[in-house]
């Protein structure tokens, strides 16, 4: 059974740092584009960037807002996915949620980010 | 805001056929496939259709999906009271080289 549980969230003032976590399970980590998306309280959906698989290059995307301050990294060893979040400010505020592949075929249940002083 | 335009709602009664739309450009839904998430608040997203009309194993048929030019459409038939939620489309844009949602709509059941 795939799985994928993020953790890292918390209560950050603005300015501050953040790294989140994504662990999975049942699956090829390595083979396999990784994102994160997250969701701003009473927002939709926004996608925050992509790492692609290592054999794909490893490279990374982002979306506009968070280029320069959010970095996405893998450790296929730990089957685990990574984004450290720097300079947050309170628009970040948000559930952070990973996801498998182009299509975004599987999800975690997300984390909560709350930026606030 | 969101490059891909959806209808903030729609509804219907156990039964009936909800259709859904979402309008974008040349440069994303144009230019590539378009995939479609259904999402209860607290929950994870779920992957309802992929490439425009494929739906992933254990999808019901009751879902199909759609595209034509630069807009794409989500069907949902035999409308269920599991099936409000909020429903949103997405793709890929060439221009801000990104992955872009849609606004979202919100499904009630009546």
């Amino acid at each position: 059974e795939v799985q994928l549980v993020e953790s890292g969230g918390g209560l950050v003032k603005p300015g501050g740092s953040l790294r989140l976590s994504c662990e999975v399970s049942g699956f090829t980590f390595s083979n396999a584009w990784m994102n994160w998306v997250r969701q701003a309280p009473g927002e939709g959906l926004e996608w925050v960037g992509h790492i692609k698989s290592k054999a794909d290059g490893g490279t990374t995307d982002y979306a506009a807002p968070v280029k320069g301050r959010f970095t996405i990294s893998r450790d296929d060893s730990k089957n685990t996915l990574y984004l450290q979040m720097n300079s947050l400010k309170t628009e970040d505020t948000a559930v952070y949620y990973c996801a498998t592949g182009w299509i975004l075929l599987r999800w975690g249940q997300g984390t909560l980010v709350t930026v606030s002083s | 805001q969101s490059v891909l335009t959806q209808p903030p709602s729609a509804s219907g009664t156990p039964g009936q056929r909800v259709t859904m739309s979402c309008s974008g450009s040349s440069s994303n839904i144009g230019s590539n496939a378009v995939n479609w998430y259904q999402h209860l608040p607290g929950t994870a997203p779920k992957l309802l259709i992929y490439s425009n009309n494929q739906r992933p194993s254990g999808v019901p048929d009751r879902f199909s999906g759609s595209k034509s030019g630069t807009s794409a459409s989500l069907a949902i038939s035999g409308l269920q009271s599991e099936d409000e939620a909020d429903y949103y489309c997405a793709t890929w844009d060439d221009s801000l080289n990104g992955r872009v949602f849609g606004t979202g709509t919100k499904v009630t059941v009546l």
